[in-house]
């Protein structure tokens, strides 16, 4: 059983098409993330959410928008791609305040803007 | 602002050698110190975690070493295989609103060679 699951695993689209990722998670976390991952390597959290709050990382633009169907679930919408939207997205879950701090990351989807 | 550094970004090292990754930190806030591994394709799984109140910790050929004066913490990897060939990621956990996301250092890539 997959514990973070992502899809697609590879995305790729023209410039100015919105597209969404979806993200689950079977651990039972109350806690999920969005990562992003450019081309170095380097990861940064762009988005938290639980079912208090959404924590959302300053420099991401408006056009990323997290939607959470349920607590298992965190999606990730993108209006009006642009070239360096071009990462990989990784997602996350943990559970805050429980006896481990782990978070758990998907496999991550693979974006593309041409 | 809150920031991980880390170094080196490469490292190579021979098979049996110690391999050390070295992160600094500035918010002296952070109470939760994790390593994550990230082999080609997949996401970050966490490797070994260390809180400030102990200086060092140990999980097989895995050691993490603290200095909480310095606020620098190194993972220390003994006896080097070419299956620990991958990014390392040093990262810190806040306090406050958003406090359970992580800031993560940039990554060092370790090559284990035969």
């Amino acid at each position: 059983d997959t514990a973070v699951s992502q899809t697609p695993k590879y995305l790729v689209t023209q410039m100015g098409n919105d597209k969404s990722i979806k993200c689950e998670q079977n651990l039972g976390h109350d806690t999920m993330y969005w990562y992003k991952q450019d081309s170095k390597k380097f990861l940064k959290i762009m988005f938290s959410y639980n079912n208090k709050e959404l924590i959302i990382n300053e420099t991401v633009p408006n056009r990323f928008s997290p939607k959470s169907p349920d607590k298992a679930h965190l999606n990730l919408h993108i209006n009006s791609l642009e070239l360096g939207d071009s990462a990989v997205y990784f997602c996350a879950s943990s559970q805050v305040g429980g006896s481990s701090d782990t978070q758990y990351f998907g496999p991550g989807t693979r974006l593309t803007v041409l | 602002q809150q920031q991980v550094k880390q170094s080196p970004q490469s490292l190579i090292v021979q098979k049996g050698g110690i391999s050390i990754i070295n992160c600094a930190y500035e918010n002296t806030a952070f109470d939760y110190f994790p390593w994550y591994q990230q082999f080609p394709g997949k996401g970050p799984a966490l490797l070994i975690a260390i809180r400030p109140d102990v200086s060092e910790k140990k999980e097989g050929r895995f050691t993490i070493s603290f200095n909480k004066s310095a606020k620098q913490f190194s993972l220390h990897i003994m006896d080097s295989q070419p299956g620990d060939s991958a990014t390392y990621f040093c990262a810190a956990r806040g306090t406050g609103a958003g406090s359970y996301q992580l800031t993560f250092g940039k990554g060092t890539k370790l090559s284990v060679i035969p």
